[in-house]
């Protein structure tokens, strides 16, 4: 079963840029018709949908951080990775990776953890 | 702000059941699945309802999910300590083009 931990620094400065990897086991990030992704939650907040990503590189992402976001995929590292440009404080947030079924609009399956990230100088 | 609006807060005694809300427009639950997430605390979500109704295997029936319209509603019967959470509705909103989680529920067992 597939599966999927986050990892990357717990603190940022401000005006930095915030990167996070999520390593996918149980299976290939490129053999299958699912969709990968990053949803965070800021301390006491709801969740908030970052952007997904398919293994041929097509990505998506929320236009509210669509200017700052990057999402990119190395498949012969079974991994996908976050880049968020330019943090504030409002950027502290729990990131998650996460899988989606088959597609933008479906279900997310399966989570990772999560990883604190705080943004602070 | 989330363009999905659910209830801040429900609470029911044990063996009771509730539901929560989970409305929005024609944009997204009007003409895409709803899905739903459990978040126990510290913890991650975790899907329990897919495609407006259905359970991801393990999940009991206790959990049930319907939609009509631009609404969605998450049933829990026989409703357990254990079941103290958040819980969020999630769809796809073609305007924004972007997928839209609901302002969350927090179920509190008295």
């Amino acid at each position: 079963q597939l599966q999927q931990h986050e990892s990357g620094p717990g603190l940022v400065k401000p005006s930095e840029t915030l990167s996070l990897t999520c390593t996918v086991s149980g299976g290939s990030i490129g053999n299958n018709p699912y969709y990968w992704g990053w949803v965070r939650q800021a301390p006491g907040k709801g969740l908030e949908w970052i952007g997904s990503m398919y293994h041929g590189g097509d990505t998506y992402y929320n236009p509210s951080l669509k200017s700052r976001v990057t999402i990119s995929v190395d498949t012969s590292k079974n991994h996908f990775s976050l880049k968020l440009d330019s943090v504030t404080a409002a950027d502290t947030a729990i990131y998650y990776c996460a899988r989606q079924d088959s597609g933008l609009s479906s279900s997310w399956p399966s989570w990772g953890q999560g990883t604190l990230v705080t943004v602070s100088s | 702000q989330s363009v999905l609006t659910q209830p801040p807060s429900v609470s029911a005694a044990p063996g009771q059941r509730v539901t929560i809300s989970c409305s929005g427009s024609s944009s997204n639950i009007g003409n895409n699945y709803v899905s739903w997430y459990q978040q126990l605390p510290g913890t991650a979500p975790n899907l329990l309802i897919y495609n407006n109704n259905w359970r991801p295997s393990g999940i009991p029936d206790r959990f049930s999910g319907s939609k009509s319209g631009t609404s969605a509603t998450l049933g829990i019967t026989g409703l357990q300590t254990g079941d103290e959470a958040d819980y969020y509705c999630g769809t796809w909103d073609s305007s924004l083009s972007a997928y839209v989680f609901g302002t969350g529920t927090t179920v509190s067992v008295l």
